[in-house]
């Protein structure tokens, strides 16, 4: 069965540096997402992707994050100048364009920011 | 504000002893209610999409079903390898990429 593919499974930073976490949706899909979920909080949304725009982004994705999709196959999200804060689980996810057709999730990336 | 929010934080159950979760939710208008399951250290697993009241479905040990208010996730004779937690999420009426608001999950630990 096809799948999200999220790399590397974890990474470690330094505050202040930038950090790229990549993903590659399930190749047919459309939508493209970013969540994360902080240890013992909600899955929260971060970012969604349609048509090699940002259709939707909450709160939380300020001016230090940014996504990409840079080519047919995979999707980036770029955290500028990291803060402790943001360490976190970052799970990329996606879906295709059916009514019916369900949000596939990867398995994410641990960010922990030192 | 559209929100979700689920009960209980934690259940432990024998093996074969059946229960339900609880998932309250408001928003303006549902487009869908999302289950997950969610092993340690793994991205949420997708179980089921509910799309109006007194809709169900079932997989295995596991029934959903939607109120105009909450969704249940009943579990019948559990195993141990259902131990998980279990998310829900609720989608907004709007464009079909919006996005899913979580709670926060019930962890489910059964033991033989």
């Amino acid at each position: 069965e096809p799948e999200v593919t999220q790399t590397p499974s974890h990474q470690v930073t330094q505050m202040g540096q930038e950090v790229i976490l990549r993903c590659v949706p399930i190749s047919n899909h459309l939508y493209f997402y970013w969540y994360r979920q902080i240890l013992g909080q909600k899955v929260e949304f971060l970012v969604s992707f349609y048509n090699n725009e940002i259709s939707e982004k909450s709160e939380i994705f300020d001016d230090q994050f940014s996504v990409e999709r840079p080519d047919g196959s995979n999707f980036t999200l770029k955290i500028r100048s990291t803060k402790l804060e943001d360490s976190a689980m970052y799970f990329c996810a996606s879906r295709g364009a059916g009514r019916n057709s369900p949000l596939h999730f990867g398995n994410g990336t641990r960010l922990t920011v030192t | 504000e559209d929100q979700v929010t689920q009960s209980p934080e934690a259940l432990r159950l024998q093996e074969g002893e059946s229960s339900s979760l609880n998932c309250s939710y408001t928003v303006s208008g549902l487009r869908g209610l999302f289950w997950y399951r969610q092993d340690p250290g793994k991205g949420p697993e997708f179980l089921f999409t509910l799309y109006s009241a007194g809709e169900e479905k079932e997989k295995e040990r596991l029934k959903a079903t939607l109120t105009k208010k909450e969704s249940f996730l009943h579990i019948t004779a559990p195993k141990p390898e259902d131990s998980a937690t279990y998310l829900c999420a609720v989608q907004a009426q709007g464009q079909a990429g919006t996005a899913l608001i979580f709670g926060k999950g019930t962890t489910l630990s059964v033991s033989s």
